[in-house]
């Protein structure tokens, strides 16, 4: 099984803000690897697939980059719809799909 | 618009069973492969299982297999999840998921709104 690290388990940052969010892969997963956002009570939302390339409709401040074990997903100028928890996932093992913990990205 | 709609969740004794139900529209279900992730309260997602467009092929999670039953029927755009011999750890919101296509792979790109089971005493 490819163990997905995220780190930090919880980021606080100013609105306006940059904010990087990072995660690791236990073994390589080529630039199989997407992102997901989820809002208290609803269902995860597709932001970012292949490691970079946006879903339909994300706002392009949005950003992913990384291939390979090391991945990152920066929000260029965060937007208080932003604050949410994020999480990346790997689908080069399919069909064993894993998931990180998650980042809690919140206001500070 | 693609819409996923699951239904069938509720509170369940441990050892009982419950079938949960996908209603899928908006696009042609039967070209899909399509997953069940769950979430338990408070926690992240763990993928499920998952079914290939002619339902030919079924991938399970361990903790789930010879447990739960994966299953579609393209005439009715529904998927299915049939959950016996349930534990307390499988108390969580189960959300249908499409996959991306071979020739765009990009993990899920449509989600439900999600259905929970709660399984205790």
């Amino acid at each position: 099984e490819i163990v997905m690290t995220q780190s930090p388990a919880t980021l606080s940052v100013s609105p306006g803000e940059r904010a990087t969010l990072s995660c690791r892969a236990s073994q390589s997963v080529s630039s199989n690897l997407a992102w997901y956002q989820q809002k208290p009570g609803q269902a995860p939302r597709l932001l970012i697939y292949g490691a970079s390339t946006r879903a339909t409709g994300i706002p392009a401040r949005f950003s992913g980059s990384g291939s390979g074990t090391e991945f990152t997903l920066t929000i260029s100028s965060l937007q208080s719809e932003d604050f949410a928890v994020y999480y990346c996932q790997q689908y080069n093992n399919w069909p064993q799909y894993t998931f990180g913990q998650g980042t809690k990205l919140e206001i500070k | 618009e693609v819409q996923l709609v699951e239904s069938g969740g509720g509170l369940v004794q441990p050892g009982g069973s419950l079938r949960l139900s996908c209603a899928a529209s908006g696009f042609t279900f039967s070209s899909y492969w399509m997953s069940w992730v769950r979430q338990a309260p408070g926690k992240g997602l763990e993928w499920v299982a998952n079914i290939k467009q002619d339902g030919s092929e079924k991938y399970y999670v361990d903790s789930v297999k010879g447990r739960f039953t994966i299953s579609r029927d393209n005439a009715k755009n529904s998927l299915y999840l049939q959950m016996n011999s349930l534990r307390a750890e499988d108390t969580a919101v189960y959300y249908c998921a499409r996959e991306g296509t071979v020739v765009t792979p990009t993990g899920f790109d449509y989600w439900g709104q999600g259905t929970l089971v709660t399984v205790s005493s």
